[in-house]
């Protein structure tokens, strides 16, 4: 079975400061990763994908993420947050094993205050 | 241009009216996915599709149904809408392995029973 636990529903931060959303993940097998964003009353755009390569995967507009195995975690950042970047965030995960299975966080939405 | 495409992108319907809603990719994706977004519950997969004629339940697939006679489409079917089934319907589409297993959403389908 697999799992993943967004920590916090909603996340404010001020224009131009750091952004980190957490995501934690179970996972039977080694799984493949993924943050998606989602703009108000828009669909889902990808992020960044960790699969099996480098650990610290960076994706677009800034964002990176780092894959910690021992910490069961895959928490996304960015240095310095713009306005653009308001929007819910989701974290995914899909078993190698299970291989189809797809499983997503409830979700984090961000705020950027200016 | 690579997409998925979904049809209605808005639908209002009654109890126990049988619906359809259509989903195809342009990309020759072997994988297929159907997802039900609700507020506070991310997107929980309902069907998926490996390849043609090969499909397995999600997490929440009461309600529903799909089919994959081609590689390109992937309806979902209500046969008897409930308005617990309200919600935002996202389709997805993937390459199937591991190092091309980016899922592209499509735009999504509003479906409101009343």
């Amino acid at each position: 079975a697999q799992s993943v636990t967004q920590l916090d529903s909603h996340v404010s931060v001020s224009e131009g400061t750091p952004v980190l959303l957490r995501c934690n993940y179970s996972s039977s097998y080694s799984p493949s990763l993924f943050w998606y964003v989602q703009h108000p009353n828009k669909g889902l755009q990808l992020l960044l994908k960790y699969t099996s390569a480098a650990t610290l995967v960076k994706g677009i507009n800034g964002f990176e993420a780092e894959f910690k195995k021992s910490e069961t975690s895959f928490h996304l950042t960015k240095p310095s947050a713009h306005m653009s970047d308001a929007a819910e965030y989701f974290c995914v995960v899909r078993d190698s094993g299970g291989y189809q299975k797809v499983t997503f966080g409830t979700g984090t939405k961000l705020q950027v205050i200016p | 241009e690579a997409q998925v495409t979904q049809n209605p992108r808005y639908l209002i319907t009654v109890t126990g009216k049988k619906l359809t809603v259509t989903c195809s990719q342009n990309m020759n994706h072997e994988y297929m996915s159907w997802y039900r977004q609700d507020p506070g519950l991310g997107l929980r997969q309902i069907y998926y599709s490996m390849n043609v004629e090969v499909t397995d339940k999600g997490d929440v697939p009461e309600g529903y149904k799909v089919s994959r006679k081609e590689k390109r489409n992937f309806p979902l079917i209500l046969e008897s809408p409930s308005p617990n089934q309200t919600s935002l319907y996202f389709c997805a589409s993937s390459q199937g392995d591991r190092e091309r297993e980016t899922q592209y959403f499509g735009p999504g389908t509003r479906l409101l029973v009343l």
